[in-house]
């Protein structure tokens, strides 16, 4: 079990330029949930997918924003034309849904997104 | 709609000593799930405690434990014989039980704790 990896830690971009974020979550975990912090915030909710499906939207996420879990495994977050108020850390976090039980979401060390 | 409000946004302890952090929230439901976690400087989101609201018993993780008053929606973290590496920021999070639905956490602001030698 090597935990929530995500990818890339940080990436600086431009203005109008498009982002895409990596999360692995843990393997046999089938929850997968994305969040957004900015400073001196906590993290607020944008998306979660269950296996492959996306469930849930946040209203947070723009039409820009957009989110995949294509084999119900890694999930990728793609921000296009990217604004200034994008900047944030991006979280995602993992868990193992099961009927009726206490679910704990682990999460991976963020991608920190800088809109210049 | 659930809310957590954390009242202290910093707070500091001497290395050894106890400290207490305080987290409410606000919700009509009767099952729900409370945790705290911690966020180091740099480093990612790590859960400390978690407890279940139809459980009595307050939560404990060695040096951690909480005070779980349901009828007063309050959720306050005790840390016992603090260590510098508990340094960090602590956020309070809500979770409804729904089955098989969104368990997407609602978080308080946070607490940032620095332990001192």
């Amino acid at each position: 079990d090597t935990g929530v990896s995500q990818d890339p830690r940080h990436k600086i971009t431009k203005r109008g330029q498009n982002v895409t974020f990596r999360c692995d979550p843990i393997s046999e975990h089938n929850r997968l949930y994305w969040y957004r912090q900015t400073l001196g915030q906590g993290p607020e909710f944008l998306t979660y997918f269950q296996n492959e499906a996306q469930l849930e939207k946040s209203r947070l996420l723009s039409d820009r924003f957009s989110a995949e879990r294509p084999k119900g495994s890694f999930s990728t977050l793609e921000i296009q034309r990217t604004e200034q108020g994008d900047s944030a850390m991006y979280l995602c976090a993992s868990s193992l849904a099961e009927a009726g039980g206490l679910e704990t979401q682990y999460f991976g060390p963020g991608t920190r997104l800088l809109v210049l | 709609a659930q809310t957590v409000t954390q009242s202290q946004p910093e707070m500091s302890v001497q290395e050894a000593e106890t400290v207490t952090l305080s987290c409410t929230y606000d919700t009509s439901e009767n099952n729900y799930y409370l945790f705290w976690y911690k966020q180091p400087p740099s480093r990612q989101m790590i859960l400390v405690i978690r407890q279940e609201a139809y459980k009595q018993q307050n939560a404990t993780e060695n040096r951690f434990s909480v005070n779980f008053q349901k009828a007063a929606k309050s959720f306050s973290l005790k840390i016992s014989d603090s260590q510098l590496g508990d340094t960090a920021m602590y956020f309070c999070a809500f979770m409804k039980h729904v089955a098989g639905n969104n368990r997407k956490l609602i978080w308080g602001l946070g607490t940032s704790l620095a332990v001192n030698p």
